[in-house]
């Protein structure tokens, strides 16, 4: 089995400044790891995604996500906030190999201060 | 390309009545994923189709949840009766084939159950 922890339900950052969600995981198997954006009142979006390879992972809109093994972590991050990153943030697990379904966390909403 | 088309997009209902939600995935993607998001929480997986056959509906409530997917495209939940804890944006999506982990997101439909 599988899980996520989010830490923050909600972060609050001034524009300009780094944006920084925290995410933990617990697979028995080797993962794979995404972060999902999530838009008032639409779906979500595939940000970014970690399956093999290298361990930083950059995605769209300037995002990008470290998978540190020793620290079961794939926090994200952003150098500089923008407004338009204002959103609720999803991090997600599935174990690699064979099928699994995707196990979602509970979110990050993200304010971006002016 | 056009997205996953979801409809209604707001639904509001009496207890212990029935309501139905339908989904276009992406043309050519055989996987669909119906999920359901409480507010607050990460969407979670009530049932996965690989093209009109049932993959997994472990979490799916059967006594009052049904899916279909007629054809392997355009999928139908069902809710019948509906109860008050069932409020929630019911979220849909889809994969192409052998790509699973990018899941592509319907805008969702916002159930309230009064």
């Amino acid at each position: 089995a599988q899980s996520v922890t989010q830490l923050g339900s909600h972060v609050s950052v001034s524009e300009g400044a780094l944006v920084l969600l925290r995410c933990n995981y617990s697979s028995s198997v080797p993962p794979y790891l995404f972060w999902y954006v999530q838009y008032p009142n639409q779906g979500l979006q595939l940000l970014l995604k970690y399956t093999t390879g290298a361990t930083l992972v950059k995605g769209i809109n300037g995002f990008e996500a470290e998978f540190k093994k020793s620290e079961t972590s794939f926090h994200l991050t952003k150098p500089s906030a923008h407004m338009s990153d204002a959103a609720e943030y999803f991090c997600a697990v599935t174990p690699s190999g064979g099928y699994q379904k995707v196990t979602f966390g509970t979110g990050t909403k993200l304010q971006v201060i002016p | 390309e056009a997205g996953v088309a979801q409809s209604p997009r707001y639904k509001i209902i009496e207890k212990r009545q029935s309501v139905a939600f339908w989904c276009n995935p992406i043309s050519g993607h055989a996987t669909l994923y119906w999920y359901q998001q409480i507010l607050g929480q990460g969407p979670k997986l009530l049932i996965q189709f690989q093209n009109n056959g049932v993959v997994d509906d472990s979490q799916l409530p059967k006594d009052r949840f049904s899916a279909e997917r007629l054809k392997g495209v355009d999928s139908t939940l069902k809710i019948q009766p509906a109860k008050l804890e069932d409020s929630a944006v019911y979220l849909c999506a889809s994969v192409l084939a052998g790509e699973r982990y990018e899941q592509f997101f319907g805008p969702g439909t916002r159930l309230t159950v009064l």
